[in-house]
């Protein structure tokens, strides 16, 4: 099964409107990172949180981790119709001066209207 | 600033033939992956270089290699090529894993026919 599980697999919201996306995984990580994809185009880094962070902000992006609970959550506020794309959850393994591996979920696909 | 730099864009091939996917990391980053997304489907990792050494190994298929340069490129080189291997091929690069951030190319969309 997969280490990031995404829900929900679709989320259609109006402009202006917040949007909520959860992501579980399975097995203990370093750190959490949400991508953005465009279709068809490459994933764009929005937010990294580390393991012992629970709450990260960035602009209009906020982003929780509940180690406890293996799961975090990807909240846009006041969302543009500019951030209709697919966001991902990868969970980041491995030591410093290791390399491991991202593992990512199945992602979100958000459409945001007019 | 300079991003991670994939060649070919689009590469059309025919059953049974041989493609090279090349990746050009950010300057200073020592690690690179490569993913391959099939339509529709999340990012599955293939393998990871840290320092010019193969670190980790996903679901890469026997027919698949990759290495990385001296100069800290990667090659992805993929053999006797099936129709399932139609697919965007990612590649990233990162610092120092485990603290920061990977920086995903613009990908290569192979089809093969």
């Amino acid at each position: 099964s997969q280490q990031g599980e995404e829900d929900p697999q679709a989320l259609s919201i109006q402009e202006g409107e917040n949007a909520t996306m959860n992501c579980s995984y399975k097995t203990s990580i370093n750190n959490l990172q949400w991508y953005r994809q465009n279709s068809g185009r490459g994933l764009v880094h929005l937010i990294l949180i580390r393991s012992n962070e629970r709450e990260k902000h960035s602009g209009r992006l906020r982003v929780t981790l509940d180690t406890s609970k293996k799961s975090s959550s990807l909240l846009i506020t006041a969302s543009r119709a500019a951030d209709t794309a697919s966001y991902f959850c990868a969970t980041e393994r491995g030591g410093v001066g290791t390399a491991s591996k991202l593992t990512f979920g199945t992602g979100t696909r958000l459409q945001v209207t007019l | 600033a300079a991003g991670v730099i994939q060649s070919p864009r689009h590469l059309i091939k025919e059953k049974r033939e041989t493609a090279t996917l090349k990746c050009y990391p950010i300057p200073r980053h020592d690690t690179v992956y490569w993913y391959q997304q099939g339509p529709g489907q999340d990012p599955q990792f293939l393998i990871s270089f840290y320092e010019k050494m193969q670190s980790d190994k996903g679901s890469i298929p026997d027919r698949f290699s990759a290495q990385q340069f001296s100069d800290y490129h990667s090659e992805l080189n993929m053999s006797s090529l099936e129709l399932g291997d139609s697919a965007l091929y990612f590649c990233a690069s990162s610092r120092q894993l485990g603290v920061s951030e990977a920086f995903f190319g613009q990908g290569t969309r192979l089809t093969v026919v």
